[in-house]
């Protein structure tokens, strides 16, 4: 079946930090999503790729969509303290309704000690 | 906007009950929802996808027996956990895709964490 690998697994930020992490596929997807869970939480939706080589901003949140369709990535620059959590990326195929997404394992932001 | 709610937000019950979660999207119109089962430290495995009017449809190796979906209106899916056991403890979320919006958001509600004695 398709997976998504999303890496790193976890990261380390200070304050002020930009940050990336990406998601790769071994197959082709038409969207590209964007989530944060904080813990305890449901997903929360940060950004939506429709276009391969789609480049998009949501305040300090980039993320981009690749041009061969199996890839992702997303950057937060000056990273604050709120910006812990769990980072995933989701991938679905079509445009008809119902259409399941398929998850990355997360990226761990966590605070330097 | 698209704000999914579920009910409730945290459970505990004794081995051998049932329990149902609703999920509500309280401010558009969901023909598709989602229900999702989260491990600690793991990712969202998905479950079943619900339809309004119709029936779920259930990923591989899920009981649907085990876990009975209800879309009974635009707005609301339940899922009930028949027979409990502990091993069925674990977050359950829901999301729902925007029937006006773009084909593939899904918004996801808060989640459900349930435990069973």
């Amino acid at each position: 079946g398709q997976q998504l690998n999303q890496s790193p697994q976890s990261m380390f930020i200070q304050e002020g930090e930009d940050v990336s992490m990406n998601c790769t596929s071994s197959s082709i997807f038409n969207t590209w999503l964007w989530y944060k869970q904080d813990p305890g939480e449901g997903p929360v939706l940060l950004i939506a790729l429709y276009k391969a080589g789609e480049l998009t901003s949501n305040g300090r949140l980039t993320a981009q969509f690749g041009i061969t369709r199996k890839d992702s990535f997303l950057n937060i620059s000056a990273s604050i303290p709120s910006d812990v959590g769990i980072y995933f990326c989701a991938g679905t195929m079509g445009t008809a309704a119902g259409n399941k997404l398929t998850f990355g394992g997360g990226t761990r932001v966590l605070v330097k000690p | 906007g698209a704000v999914v709610s579920q009910h409730p937000s945290r459970v505990i019950c004794k081995s051998g009950t049932s329990v149902k979660i609703e999920c509500r999207s309280l401010d558009f119109q969901a023909t598709t929802m989602f229900w999702y089962r989260q491990f600690p430290k793991k990712s969202l495995m998905l479950m079943a996808t619900s339809n309004e009017g119709s029936k779920a449809t259930y990923e591989q190796g899920v009981e649907k027996d085990k876990f009975l979906i209800n879309h009974a209106s635009l707005t609301l899916s339940t899922l009930t956990v028949t027979s409990a056991h502990p091993e069925d403890s674990s977050f359950y979320i829901c999301s729902a895709r925007y029937l006006l919006g773009r084909y593939n958001e899904q918004f996801f509600g808060p989640g459900t964490r349930l435990t069973v004695l």
